[in-house]
């Protein structure tokens, strides 16, 4: 099956820092990319849509500024969290669609993201 | 709009007992349809799918039918294992893309 590299899998930074994570499709392109956050014994909750060559469509209350996303290339799409706070603390998933698009998303393994 | 509401967890089983998982969804046009399987700490998994009404979808024993008529995608397994906990995600797409989720099963298995 297709493969997405998500990387780090951890991640600790202070408050008021940046991290980028990276969202790679190993074995196929992938011309759309999607970030998801997911809080503690819930559902995935979609932050924004990354094409790539394109500016990312975000989702209602999602701010740009603060999740900076990049799709430079057929196979990475970045997300940059920007001045972090504790309250940015969460899992960050990414996803990918291959052709067709109706054969479903595949997945990186997350980012777990804290705050300190 | 599309949405996707799945049986209510948590779920307990005792190793081997039978599995049903249920998933109703709404949405408009014909969508294809899928299960995903999250184990602690990881990412989603694609467990299966069907695309068009009467498919079944199938992997790993576990099996899912896609029911038009009801608007159903129920997930089930004959005999559970230990190595099935984990949360289970019913999900659906009109698009192609963009997936809507139902909010999840955790499913535990005990020996």
């Amino acid at each position: 099956g297709a493969v997405v590299s998500q990387h780090p899998s951890r991640v600790i930074c202070k408050s008021g820092t940046s991290v980028k994570i990276e969202c790679r499709s190993l074995d196929f392109q992938a011309t759309t990319m999607f970030w998801y956050r997911q809080f503690p014994k819930q559902s995935l909750m979609l932050m924004a849509t990354s094409n790539e060559g394109s500016k990312a469509t975000y989702e209602q209350g999602v701010e740009k500024d603060k999740f900076l996303i990049n799709h430079a290339s057929l196979t990475l799409s970045t997300l940059t969290v920007t001045s972090a706070h504790p309250e940015d603390s969460s899992f960050y998933i990414c996803s990918a669609i291959r052709a067709p698009a109706n054969t479903g998303a595949f997945f990186g393994q997350g980012t777990r993201l804290t705050v300190v | 709009g599309n949405s996707v509401t799945q049986m209510e967890g948590p779920v307990t089983l005792s190793e081997e007992a039978f599995l049903t998982i249920n998933c109703t969804y709404t949405a408009t046009g014909y969508p294809s349809l899928f299960w995903y399987v999250q184990y602690p700490g990881e990412g989603l998994q694609l467990l299966l799918k069907a695309t068009k009404a009467d498919d079944k979808g199938s992997n790993k024993g576990f099996e899912a039918t896609y029911r038009k008529e009801t608007t159903s995608f129920h997930l089930e397994k004959g005999s559970v294992q230990v190595s099935d906990s984990a949360v289970y995600f019913c999900a659906l797409t009109t698009s192609g893309s963009r997936l809507t989720f139902g909010e999840g099963t955790q499913l535990t298995v005990n020996p």
